[in-house]
């Protein structure tokens, strides 16, 4: 079975400080990895994708990406109570299906 | 203004009775896809689309079945709902396969599915 892991939380930070987020993925041949973000009884938001090994940044956000390991990441900079949500790690599969992990539940608090 | 639709956004069925839950898109995407959202399980993929008259199954396509006729629309049918597909259904839709493309990909609204 091919899946996607995250530690379910919640995880909670203090307003200013960095949040990190973690996921493992199990099928080898993936090469697209996504972060979304659902807000309660929301939709879910892409916030980052990444392909290649190494780091993305996109303002306070940083996805990280290590294919040997089947390990990516996401770092939140600056927390604020807006980034108060749910975070969704996905995975599209080699063949192109998408997995998603069960979810980081993230509170920021003021 | 670009986005996904979905109806009906609340539904209460009994079990038997089949259903159909719609999922259009404005955007003139390729890519449409369905999931289902359960506690504790994430966001499970029942079926997805690269185009018009080709689809395949997701992760969870038991029970389910789906028809792309237009690039716009993809809905989803359920033939003989049972209470194990109570569930929050999202549709997703985005311009290309998602192997490196890039592509964001766009999720309706949601609908909440009660099955009796």
């Amino acid at each position: 079975q091919k899946e996607v892991e995250q530690n379910s939380g919640p995880l909670s930070v203090p307003e200013g400080a960095i949040a990190s987020l973690n996921c493992t993925y199990s099928d080898r041949g993936s090469q697209s990895f996504f972060w979304y973000r659902q807000y309660s009884g929301k939709s879910p938001e892409l916030i980052m994708s990444i392909y290649s090994n190494g780091d993305k940044e996109d303002g306070r956000f940083t996805a990280q990406l290590n294919k040997a390991s089947q390990y990516v990441s996401l770092l939140i900079r600056d927390s604020q109570p807006s980034d108060s949500a749910t975070y969704l790690c996905a995975v599209n599969t080699e063949n192109n299906d998408m997995r998603f992990g069960a979810g980081t539940r993230l509170t920021v608090k003021p | 203004e670009a986005q996904v639709t979905q109806n009906p956004r609340y539904l209460i069925t009994v079990t038997g009775k089949k259903l159909t839950v719609t999922c259009s898109q404005n955007m003139n995407h390729e890519y449409m896809s369905w999931y289902r959202q359960d506690p504790g399980l994430g966001l499970r993929q029942i079926y997805y689309s690269m185009n018009v008259e080709v689809t395949d199954k997701g992760d969870v396509p038991e029970g389910y079945k789906v028809s792309r006729k237009e690039k716009r629309n993809f809905p989803l049918i359920l033939e003989s709902p049972s209470p194990n597909q109570t569930s929050l259904y999202f549709c997703a839709s985005s311009t290309g396969g998602l192997g490196g493309s890039g592509e964001t990909q766009y999720f309706g609204p949601g609908t909440r599915l009660l099955v009796l």
